[in-house]
């Protein structure tokens, strides 16, 4: 298995444009976890969903953020308008619930809003 | 507030001594804890569990405690190698089931020849 897929690796933007991150969970994983990791808060998790269903997105910072999951095999997340403080890096992770906790992380997505 | 907390944020240390990376918590519902292993420009990746029935965990070079009375764990490695150089992060979670893992700030473990 290739793991989970997360894309684009870089990205750098300009404030107030739209930013959209990927990503592809292991296949057969029922989980999905979007997580923002920064020098002063750590790894904060945003949102996740099981079984495609949002669960929780009582992490996601402010409505500029937004997430979805259409299938089982693509998640997605936005920031429209983007600021200078959602420079981070971005990370999905996915899990199987069969008991182990757990979740496998992707390569991240490192954000740099100019 | 942190309900984990790693308090070190780097740790040096040489090679071949034993690495002790602390961990601690708040949340009394936690029941499992992980470490994870993170190398720059790539993911976490899952390094040892403990559920909180036991103790200790043992996995090669790498050994998790976990004290439930004072609510704190620590990940020994030894002997520690080179390539043990990373950042080091304490998980929890509470419930039994795939409630998300609550993740401290992490502890940079630098492991000089």
């Amino acid at each position: 298995d290739a793991g989970v897929i997360q894309s684009p690796r870089h990205e750098v933007t300009e404030m107030g444009q739209e930013v959209t991150l990927r990503c592809k969970p292991i296949s057969g994983h029922d989980y999905l976890f979007w997580y923002r990791q920064t020098m002063m808060r750590g790894l904060e998790l945003l949102i996740y969903f099981n079984n495609n269903v949002p669960i929780d997105d009582s992490g996601m910072p402010e409505d500029r953020f937004s997430a979805k999951m259409p299938n089982a095999s693509f998640s997605t997340l936005k920031i429209q308008p983007s600021e200078p403080r959602d420079s981070a890096v971005y990370f999905c992770a996915s899990s199987l619930y069969d008991g182990s906790y757990e979740q496998y992380f992707g390569p991240g997505t490192r954000l740099t809003v100019t | 507030d942190q309900q984990v907390k790693q308090n070190s944020p780097s740790l040096s240390v040489q090679e071949g001594r034993i690495s002790i990376l602390n961990c601690d918590y708040t949340n009394s519902m936690f029941d499992y804890f992980l470490w994870y292993k993170k190398y720059p420009a790539e993911g976490p990746t899952f390094l040892i569990s403990i559920s909180s029935i036991k103790d200790k965990n043992e996995d090669g070079r790498f050994t998790v405690f976990l004290n439930k009375s004072a609510k704190h764990l620590s990940l020994h490695i030894v002997p520690s190698q080179p390539g043990d150089s990373a950042v080091y992060f304490c998980a929890a979670s509470s419930n039994s089931g795939n409630t998300p893992l609550v993740f401290g700030k992490g502890t940079r473990l630098s492991v000089i020849a």
